[in-house]
């Protein structure tokens, strides 16, 4: 069985300032990727970075770097210089071996100017 | 363009009934999966499918059902015997085998029972 937990239920950030979200997993399939999407007020979710558990280094994309640190299983994302549209529910998530993808409980963040 | 198109994007729905939610993709991905969000909670996996005619209960199966006939759809019952369907209900898809793909979302169906 895999799990996901986030345990930050809410966060706020100041504008321009960098934020880190917590995403820690469990699973016993040797070969796994973990993602985090954004999930504005309106319901759409957008992908934001993938990494693969075999991946030697840390994933970036942009504004968003992906700390992933295998042997305490945790996978957690930053998002650097923050801007007022980064508010909004921000999932982690992993797909093992036989392709289920499950998602944490998700963190909303809430960027004040 | 390609893309996940599920309908209707608002459904009510009376106590007892039957509803099916549609969820279409022309990305040409083998596996596909439904959520189910309630207001300011995660996605819950319902159902997922790597294959036609093959799918796998996700951890919160009871009171819904699917059918995987075509690689393009993927359709979900929300039958009587789910007991609080009224939900925000997600679709997705991904490429098989590639594990390192993201999963494509569709815009999501709100079910209110009335």
């Amino acid at each position: 069985a895999q799990k996901i937990t986030q345990t930050q239920p809410g966060m706020f950030v100041q504008e321009k300032e960098a934020v880190t979200l917590d995403c820690t997993y469990d699973t016993s399939d040797p070969s796994y990727g973990l993602f985090w999407y954004k999930q504005p007020s309106s319901g759409e979710m957008i992908f934001l970075i993938y990494q693969g558990s075999y991946d030697q280094q840390n994933a970036t994309e942009g504004r968003y770097s992906l700390n992933f640190q295998k042997a305490r299983k945790s996978a957690n994302l930053v998002i650097s210089a923050s801007q007022l549209g980064d508010s909004a529910m921000y999932f982690c998530a992993m797909r093992g071996g036989d392709y289920k993808l499950s998602f944490g409980a998700g963190t909303t963040v809430t960027v004040r100017a | 363009d390609g893309g996940i198109t599920q309908s209707p994007k608002y459904l009510f729905r009376k106590e007892g009934q039957n509803v099916t939610l549609s969820c279409e993709q022309n990305l040409n991905h083998d596996a596909m999966y439904w959520y189910r969000q309630d207001p300011g909670q995660g996605l819950r996996l319902i159902y997922y499918s790597q294959i036609v005619n093959d799918f796998q209960k996700g951890d919160i199966a009871e009171g819904y059902s699917v059918s995987r006939e075509k690689k393009e759809s993927f359709p979900l019952t929300v039958t009587s015997a789910q007991k609080n369907p009224t939900a925000f209900y997600l679709c997705a898809s991904s490429l098989v085998p590639d594990m390192n793909t993201e999963a494509f979302f569709g815009q999501g169906t709100r079910l209110t029972v009335v």
